[in-house]
């Protein structure tokens, strides 16, 4: 079974900064699809940026970026010039291989940011 | 955001109430989602939705009943709850089941109290 690891529970970085949360995960698969998602506290769930795993370039959206690392299966997530709006819960995500009747997300526990002024 | 919608945005009930959370989504999506999200643990799937289909069950106890009458509009219907059953239960829709590429939109949730 597929597996998600966040290991930092939280983290914190000054307004205006870079900070980059961390993300690991688990298959067997080749081919298979990952996503961050950010739930602000008004709870709705917020999709940041995906990753096809075929793709070796980084995905990039504004002011988030990611490190795919497909070897070492590591996922982590850059935000550059930090702003107060991105404080919120920053879930890792993992999706199965086209899969009629098994299309289901894995989530990580999640890392709450905090952003500093 | 406002594609998926959930009411009622926040529920408490006893253990003995029969309830119903209502998603509805409104981006002409085939399939639908329920999660369950309990502090400190990763987002549980519970049930998917195609085409108003029922496609997967994830050993979800049955006093959790969901319902599809249309692509647009998805149901749980809660009776008999415990208290461990107390958490933000999300609705969720993606375009189509069989593409991996589809990315899920999720609602902004239903927090329920069981007490």
């Amino acid at each position: 079974a597929q597996t998600v690891t966040q290991s930092q529970p939280e983290m914190s970085v000054q307004e205006a900064e870079t900070v980059t949360l961390s993300c690991t995960y688990d298959t067997s698969e080749s081919d298979y699809y990952l996503f961050w998602y950010k739930q602000p506290p008004s709870r709705q769930m917020i999709l940041v940026i995906r990753q096809e795993a075929y793709k070796q370039q980084n995905a990039t959206e504004n002011r988030f970026s990611v490190n795919f690392q497909k070897a070492a299966k590591s996922f982590s997530l850059k935000i550059s010039d930090s702003q107060l709006g991105d404080a919120a819960m920053y879930f890792c995500a993992y999706r199965n291989p086209p899969n009629f009747g098994n299309e289901k997300l894995t989530f990580g526990t999640g890392t709450r940011l905090t952003i500093i002024p | 955001e406002t594609g998926v919608t959930q009411t009622p945005r926040h529920l408490v009930m006893g253990m003995t109430n029969k309830k119903s959370l209502k998603c509805e989504q409104h981006l002409g999506h085939n399939a639908m989602y329920w999660y369950k999200q309990s502090a400190k643990k990763p987002l549980e799937l519970m049930f998917v939705y195609s085409l108003e289909e029922r496609v997967e069950n994830n050993s979800v106890p049955s006093r959790f009943s969901p319902e599809c009458p249309n692509s647009s509009h998805l149901f749980l219907h809660l009776h008999t709850l415990q208290p461990e059953d107390s958490a933000l239960y999300l609705c969720a829709s993606s375009q189509d089941l069989v593409r991996s590429t589809d990315t899920q939109y999720f609602g902004p949730g239903t927090r329920l109290t069981v007490l």
